[in-house]
């Protein structure tokens, strides 16, 4: 069966502050992917990445870096040096390749000025 | 290029009562997806399309949902009767491809209110 556990249901930090979003998944597959969607108040799920479960290597973009391991199956998401405006709900997901996208329970990031 | 487009945006109804909610995709996308996200919990698949044929519908109650698209664009999915259970926000996204490397676009989504 394929799971997502995102442990931290809500995470409250200071402007500029760096944090941390936890994400372990399950799945028996050798072939998978792995994203993360951010869900700002207007509701609508914004794509952030995508990660194939081949490519281990770390990526950054800008602020965000995600830190992919295999050994410990997570798909953790950092943001360095928090904004207000990255006050939303994150989620990680998981997909088989060619089957359907199944989310974790998301974590609320809420970035005080 | 334009987004993925819902409508109503919001809606309120009485238990037992019917409600239908749209979604047109993005121009050119063929496999399109209903999600279903109640509050505090990540969204869950209800049903998806590749054109007009259903894919999986696995977890679509099809006691009272039901969906379809005709010709392969425009999107509709029904509910009747809604139960209380039902309220939730209902998300439309679509992507180029089926497999696992397509990213999905979403629409802002339908607030559904069960009272």
């Amino acid at each position: 069966a394929q799971k997502v556990t995102q442990a931290q249901t809500e995470i409250s930090v200071v402007e500029k502050e760096d944090v941390t979003l936890d994400c372990v998944y399950e799945t028996r597959d050798t072939t998978y992917y792995l994203f993360w969607y951010k869900q700002p108040p207007s509701g609508e799920l914004v794509f952030l990445i995508r990660r194939n479960s081949f490519d281990e290597q770390n990526e950054i973009s800008g602020r965000y870096s995600w830190n992919f391991q295999k050994s410990t199956s997570s798909f953790n998401f950092t943001i360095t040096a928090s904004q207000v405006v990255d006050s939303a709900v994150y989620f990680c997901a998981l997909r088989r390749s060619s089957y359907k996208l199944i989310f974790g329970s998301g974590t609320r990031l809420l970035v005080r000025p | 290029e334009a987004g993925v487009a819902q409508s109503p945006r919001y809606k309120i109804i009485e238990k037992r009562q019917s409600v239908a909610f749209w979604c047109n995709p993005i121009s050119g996308h063929a496999t399109l997806y209903w999600y279903q996200q109640i509050l505090g919990q990540g969204p869950k698949l209800l049903i998806q399309f590749q054109n007009n044929g259903v894919v999986d519908d696995s977890q679509l109650p099809k006691d009272r949902f039901s969906a379809e698209r005709l010709k392969g664009v425009d999107s509709t999915l029904k509910i009747q009767p809604a139960k209380l259970e039902d309220s939730a926000v209902y998300l439309c996204a679509s992507s180029t491809v089926t497999g696992g490397t397509g990213e999905l676009f979403f629409g802002e989504g339908s607030r559904l209110t069960v009272l």
